[in-house]
Order: structure tokens, then sequence, then C-alpha cells
């Protein structure tokens, strides 16, 4: 069984479109995650979420907008896309807020804005 | 604010041959320490982890890693690396969140 899913694995589309990635855990976690690896590989946390609560907003665009119906899904919005936008989106998941949790990843979505 | 530092960006080994991977990070406060790796295709999973106590801590595979406090290092290590060791290694730091670093690709030749 998939503890962290995210659709699609895949995505290309071009600036100025409207897009979204979906983000599923099964783990029972309350906390979730979105990261950003860029071309060079660097992973950056975005957002996290806490009980369908935003905790964590890591200065990013406000064209990106997550939003969690329930604790189980956290799924990202991104509007107006732009060429910067191409990279490898994650979702994470955890038991909770506490940094000894351990975060548990999805497969990632590969994202190409062009 | 916190930051991580891998040493090294691409490793090439020979298989038996023996690992060590570098790690620093800087913060102020209490740090929970990780080793994760993404094989190829595959999503990234936790390889060790570090909270506390024993400063020498054994992850799955026969990875290792050892905090050295003094030196804010967190470095991983594995006396005989297999082909199926082939994967990026990334080291991570949970202060207030999780900061990766920039990864270190290891190839093992075989």
């Amino acid at each position: 069984d998939t503890a962290v899913s995210q659709t699609p694995k895949y995505l290309v589309t071009q600036m100025g479109n409207d897009k979204s990635i979906k983000c599923e855990q099964n783990l029972g976690h309350d906390t979730m995650y979105w990261y950003k690896q860029d071309s060079k590989k660097f992973l950056k946390i975005m957002f996290s979420y806490n009980n369908k609560e935003l905790i964590i907003n890591e200065t990013v665009p406000n064209r990106f907008s997550p939003k969690s119906p329930d604790k189980a899904h956290l799924n990202l919005h991104i509007n107006s896309l732009e060429l910067g936008d191409s990279a490898v989106y994650f979702c994470a998941s955890s038991q909770g807020t506490s940094a000894f949790y351990e975060q548990y990843f999805g497969p990632g979505t590969r994202l190409t804005v062009t | 604010a916190q930051s991580v530092s891998q040493h090294n960006h691409h490793v090439i080994l020979s298989e038996a041959a023996s690992l060590e991977l570098g790690c620093n990070y800087s913060y102020g406060g209490t740090v929970n320490l990780f080793w994760y790796v993404q094989y190829p295709g595959q999503h990234l999973q936790l390889l060790l982890k570090y909270f506390s106590g024993d400063p020498l801590v054994k992850g799955i595979k026969g990875f290792e890693a050892e905090f050295i406090k003094s030196k804010f290092s967190f470095n991983l290590r594995k006396p005989s690396v297999q082909w199926s060791d082939t994967a990026e290694y990334f080291c991570a730091v949970n202060g207030d969140k999780l900061v990766f670093g920039a990864g270190t690709i290891l190839r093992v030749k075989s």
C-alpha cells in the first residue's frame, strides 16, 4: 500500500496556466508538507499543515495556494504558472509537528512549464 | 537560521570500498538529524536519524552516522558499499523545520 501518493506524476503545461497537484496519505498522520526541489536538487519546504491548519508558509508567492480538505489530503494549486515554477514537488507527512518525527515522502510530481 | 552543507556533490566508488559522506549544519538550538536516501526512480526514504543519546546511530542496509556536536557534523558511513547503494543521499536537520542539504550522488561501480 502506498503511504504517501501524489497525482499526477508528470505535468507539462504552458506559462500562464493554472494547475493543481494532489497529495494523499494513508498513514493516519496529522501533519503534511509540500517541498520544492529545484534544478540543483535543493529540497525546500514550502508549506506545512497540521490538522488542516497552515503552520508553515515559507515566503512562497501567493500564486501557490495549498488546500487541506481533511487530514489525509493536502493539495497544491498554482495560478499563472511561470517558467521558474518548473521543479519536482514533493508531498510529505509526519505523525505530528515535533522535530522528533520522521517525514514520509511521496514520489514527487515533476512540473515542466514551457 | 538553519543550514545544512554536504561536502561532496558526486562520489564514485568501486564495490567494497568504504564510504563517508560529510554533513555539517548550523542551528542555535537542539536539532534532530536525519539522512534520507533516494534510489533511482524511487521516493525519498529515511536511512537513519539521531535525536539524543549514543552519538553513533545505525540505520538500514549497514549504514551508520556519527553526531559530533563540537563539529556540528553528522557524517554518514558504510564500511563496504554495494552496487545497490547507488543513489542520492540527503542530510537533513530539523530544528524549527526540516532543512535539507544539496544532496550527494553516489555511484558504485560493479
